[in-house]
């Protein structure tokens, strides 16, 4: 089975800081998804990247592929309150199944 | 209802209950998924079922009982839980598996918290 290792674990930032979150693995990527998750609810797609090196962006969200397809990061830029949540990567390994990482928990204050 | 919704939201219940949780889709997938989620632990994938067949089950304990009548619909049947049962049950649902370039995208539901006593 694949882990996935996130770091950090928790990030406690104020509002209009910029942050990099990162997701690691000893085993190549066939393609990596990252979810957020607001307490009280599911987790939420918020990008697949498959090819390596990719880098999509989604407002102030920039997701990155590594070269090796072994890692990936998530920057965002000038955090917002809405931004706070539990950022998940996750990977398909077998047909079925997608494995998900450690998560970073991520607090932005006002 | 749009998306996956899941009932109840929030559930107590002792060692000896018998319940259901109870997951329905409305985006015409064919995939759908129950997940564990612990504190402190990775989101742990439970039942896998594609067009209603069980396609993966993950070592899961036989106190949980997974059942899917249709492709929309998804039941998970607990009995005599552990404590240690406690934890956010997700339904997620894919427009089917993953597989020759596919990604599976997934789509969850808000959860069920269990709380065993």
């Amino acid at each position: 089975t694949q882990l996935l290792e996130q770091s950090p674990q928790f990030l406690s930032i104020q509002e209009g800081e910029n942050l990099t979150v990162y997701c690691n693995s000893s085993s190549v990527f066939s393609s990596l998804q990252w979810y957020r998750q607001e307490p009280g609810e599911g987790p939420v797609l918020l990008v697949t990247v498959v090819t390596g090196g990719e880098v999509k962006k989604l407002k102030r969200l920039t997701f990155q592929f590594g070269d090796a397809r072994k890692d990936s990061s998530l920057h965002i830029t000038a955090a917002q309150p809405g931004d706070t949540g539990l950022y998940l990567c996750a990977t398909t390994g077998t047909a079925s199944k997608l494995t998900f990482g450690t998560g970073t928990r991520l607090q932005v204050t006002l | 209802e749009t998306g996956v919704t899941q009932t109840p939201r929030h559930l107590v219940m002792g060692m000896t209950n018998k319940k259901s949780l109870k997951c329905e889709q409305h985006l015409g997938h064919n995939a759908m998924y129950w997940y564990k989620q612990s504190a402190k632990k990775p989101l742990e994938l439970m039942f896998v079922y594609s067009l209603e067949e069980r396609v993966e089950n993950n070592s899961v304990p036989s106190r949980f009982s997974p059942e899917c009548p249709n492709s929309s619909h998804l039941f998970l049947h607990l009995h005599t839980l552990q404590p240690e049962d406690s934890a956010l049950y997700l339904c997620a649902s894919s427009r089917g598996l993953a597989g020759g370039g596919l990604v599976n995208e997934q789509f969850f539901g808000p959860g069920t918290r269990l709380t065993v006593l």
